[in-house]
């Protein structure tokens, strides 16, 4: 079964820092591609960011461009996503999820909020 | 950037009846179109992908349609499970963007 376990969320104050991470299991997960989806509360999803399976192939959302870094480690199974100078509009549940073409694998989220 | 339009906004459908969805792109996205639902506080979940395919375990009565900027999907008699919002997607250029949502409630 394929598992995706985000962690890393919390509270966090506007210009200040966060990595998330995230834990694949039940699947090859060097063979596949992996996103960033974020959620604001009450509002749509959000594509973030995404990584190659070598990691060759980077790309990041305009709004978080210049302040997130997606990476990936093969050998530990996970994803990570490094949060930069954080601001009110970063505020959301981010999901990873797998990419085979469309997203057909999701984790459950981790929320992040940005307050003083 | 493929812009993703969904209407309505909200459908108000009495269980057991057919609630008809749509997504419009404002390029064409071919076939790469997904459709995904949200209950509340879970997470996404695939139901469909190549505009028309079900993803595994999805029940017959969820129909995708269409191709290039107009898509459609048809949830055929509502079930109490069925009640959650729905995106739409386009896969076929980078951002992948999403739709803004449609909320199928009980009327």
């Amino acid at each position: 079964e394929v598992q995706l376990v985000e962690s890393g969320g919390g509270l966090v104050q506007p210009g200040g820092s966060l990595r998330l991470s995230c834990a694949a299991s039940g699947f090859t997960f060097s063979s596949y591609e992996m996103n960033w989806v974020r959620q604001a509360p009450g509002k749509g999803l959000e594509w973030v960011a995404y990584i190659s399976t070598s990691a060759s192939t980077i790309y990041y959302a305009d709004s978080v461009k210049g302040r997130f870094t997606i990476s990936r480690d093969n050998a530990k199974n996970s994803l990570y996503l490094q949060m930069n100078n954080l601001g009110a509009e970063d505020t959301a549940v981010y999901y990873c999820a797998r990419k085979e073409y469309y997203f057909d694998n999701w984790g459950q989220g981790t929320l992040v909020t940005v307050s003083s | 950037e493929i812009v993703m339009t969904q209407s309505p906004a909200t459908l108000s459908v009495s269980p057991g009846e057919r609630a008809t969805l749509s997504c419009r792109a404002s390029q064409s996205v071919g076939s790469n179109l997904a459709w995904y639902q949200q209950k509340s506080g879970q997470a996404p979940r695939l139901l469909i992908y190549g505009a028309s395919t079900w993803a595994t375990g999805i029940p017959a009565r969820f129909r995708g349609s269409g191709s290039g900027t107009e898509f459609t999907l048809t949830i055929s008699s509502l079930q109490s499970e069925d009640f959650a919002v729905y995106y739409c997607q386009q896969y076929n250029d980078w951002p992948h963007t999403f739709g803004q949502g449609t909320k199928v409630e009980i009327k």
